[in-house]
Order: C-alpha cells, then structure tokens, then sequence
C-alpha cells in the first residue's frame, strides 16, 4: 500500500459525458501527479500539482483539467469524452516537485470504459 | 525532450536464471533515472533509482541497475529470478533544472515472464 488513494476504482460511462477522478496523496505529500495508461501511448504524464498551484505540463489534452484543493487532494475532470479515453488513469504523490529526484507513489488507479 | 527506449516488449526466463531489462534513455539535460514494476492490477512500485554518486543501485526484491552515461543506459538486472518477479517493468526518466523537474517519461515496458 502505497498510501495514496484513488476513487473510483471502476468508472464506465458513455460518450460525450464527463466524469471527475479523485486522488489523494500520502500524508505530508505536497506533488501530485496524474498519468494516463492505454495501450497504445504506455503510459504518459499528464499533469502535475504543488502546494494548490500547477506546476507541469505533459500531454493534456484540452478536454481534460485538473485541480489541487487546499487539503491536497485532487481531482482530475475528463469532459466530452470519446472512446479513446478509456484508460487507466493514475494519480502519484511526493514529498516534493521532483528537483530532487522525489521518488513518486502510485496510487492504485481508476480504470475508465468509455461505451 | 527526453525519451526512454526499452528493447524488449516481453522476456521469458527461467525460474533462478539472472535476467537482465534493458532500458535507453535520451535526454539533452541532466536526469534522474528510475525503474518501476507493476504487478497486475496494481499500480507502479518503485525497485530503484539513479539521482548521482554510485553507478551501480541497489533495490527492492534483490533488483540492481547500472547508470552508464556514456552509452545512455540504465540497465535493470537480477542474479536469481523467483515466479513471483512475473510483472511488468517500467524504466522512466525525469528532466530536471534549477526550476524544478517534469512528470516522468517511460519506456513502453518490459513484461518479464517467469517459467517454472
């Protein structure tokens, strides 16, 4: 157990919708990190949080948006979705923002089937 | 940009045989090197890491890699593999600078398979 939790673990849903993934860090954790897995892009970085404010960019598509709330947690918000957005989609946390070489911990991961 | 290339999609050895996962990175800055397993329907644990020092890491479940910086690798090996090791490997990168780092880029992944 990595400490860091995810909600929902299963997420079916249909196209056009848009659906709201919760994570939540390790205690002390101030990063958080979401990646996207799927068969054909393995497994690619989305986006990245500290402290409330982003703080990196990877490869978000523009339907797709994120959040930090001030008790750290965050939620990630697919909208307009299509069926090439069915995925896995994990939520990392560390200590840091990654200068140091932070290790990151994976939560568990929410897997979306988009019908 | 960085990039992190593993050669082999898939590696069938046999149970206590040494294995080695081989991982290439590109990159035009300094980063930092990790390698990651993922069991099934799990997510991502992390064996070891490279930050600086000591080329050779040492990590989880009897797991070690080699930094080479002059051939980009960040190779993964173990002396005696066990059924259990039978996951998926991820090696991955992240660029740093004095700004701070980016998310991790991986490899596609190496899915070790273990034969009795």
């Amino acid at each position: 157990d990595s400490g860091v939790t995810q909600t929902p673990k299963h997420l079916i849903t249909a196209t056009g919708q848009r659906v709201t993934l919760r994570c939540s860090p390790r205690s002390g954790d101030l990063s958080v990190y979401w990646y996207q897995q799927s068969l054909d892009q393995g497994l690619q970085f989305l986006i990245q949080y500290y402290n409330g404010e982003e703080r990196a960019k990877g490869n978000i598509l523009e339907r797709f948006s994120a959040q930090q709330f001030p008790d750290l947690h965050s939620e990630l918000n697919l909208s307009s979705l299509e069926l090439g957005d069915s995925a896995l989609y994990f939520c990392a946390s560390s200590v840091g923002y990654g200068r140091m070489g932070e290790t990151q911990y994976f939560g568990p991961g929410t897997r979306l089937l988009v019908l | 940009a960085q990039s992190v290339t593993q050669l082999d999609s898939q590696v069938p050895v046999f149970e206590e045989a040494p294995v080695e996962l081989r991982c290439n990175y590109s990159s035009s800055v300094s980063v930092y090197l990790f390698w990651y397993v993922q069991y099934p329907n799990q997510g991502l644990q992390l064996l070891l890491k490279y930050l600086s020092g000591s080329t050779l890491v040492k990590g989880i479940n009897g797991f070690e890699a080699e930094f080479n910086k002059s051939q980009t690798s960040f190779h993964l090996r173990k002396p005696s593999v066990h059924i259990s090791d039978t996951a998926e490997y991820f090696c991955a990168v992240i660029m740093y600078s004095g700004g701070g780092a980016d998310g991790l880029t991986f490899g596609k992944g190496t899915h070790l398979i273990i034969q009795p």
